[in-house]
């Protein structure tokens, strides 16, 4: 069945740094691709997303590219900050499933 | 938009015993979700209404678990008899659709069964 890689967690870097977060996915569709995040002490909240092959979703400074060819939606930043902290899930939708399937999850911790 | 609302926030409940939760999701949204999600993994779809209509529901699902959503505007969760395998936080959603449509969360209830 479809199904979602993240890397694992946590992820631990400087502030100022540059962030990748791997995504990977197996459908037998065409998915559209989601990042969530859970800010420490809140719900879910969509960060951006990619509906279509080469399609690059971007929000808050984040981005993330749909490449078919390698099946990845890999979440970046520039320059990340303390606020930035949180967990971060990579999720695909397709109609034959009729909900999100969603990665474990990749904590993020952003150090001073 | 008040967003998406959940009661209780908290629920520590013996085993055996039932309990309900509630969702209220934004208004104009005719789909909702219900989720669960352990520590260390992402939401794990349970059910989906489609404005009163249950079309989804997880084979996960045991029959100790039911929703309603009766005038397509709240939901309710009923967990029968529950287990302490049961406890997890309990996430519920809501959107204009399905598809590419924004999931909106709500703040969830944690469920524990001692």
């Amino acid at each position: 069945g479809d199904s979602v890689t993240q890397m694992e967690g946590p992820v631990t870097l400087s502030e100022e740094a540059f962030l990748t977060i791997n995504c990977t996915y197996t459908a037998t569709g065409y998915p559209s691709l989601f990042w969530y995040v859970q800010y420490p002490g809140e719900g879910l909240q969509l960060l951006l997303k990619a509906t279509k092959a080469d399609d690059k979703g971007s929000n808050k400074g984040f981005e993330a590219t749909y490449r078919k060819e390698t099946t990845s939606f890999h979440l970046e930043k520039g320059s990340v900050q303390v606020s930035d902290s949180a967990v971060y899930f990579c999720a695909l939708w397709t109609d034959s499933n009729y909900q999100l399937i969603w990665g474990a999850g990749t904590k993020l911790i952003i150090k001073p | 938009d008040t967003g998406v609302s959940q009661d209780p926030r908290h629920k520590i409940t013996k085993r055996g015993q039932n309990v309900t939760f509630r969702c209220d999701p934004i208004s104009e949204h005719n789909r909702l979700y219900w989720y669960r999600q352990t520590l260390g993994q992402g939401p794990e779809f349970l059910t989906y209404f489609q404005n009163e209509a249950q079309l989804e529901k997880s084979r996960l699902l045991s029959d100790r678990f039911s929703a309603e959503r009766p005038k397509g505007s709240f939901s309710t969760l009923e967990i029968q008899r529950t287990e302490q395998g049961d406890s997890a936080m309990y996430l519920c959603a809501s959107s204009k659709g399905g598809g590419v449509y924004e999931q909106y969360f709500g703040p969830g209830t944690r469920l524990t069964v001692t």
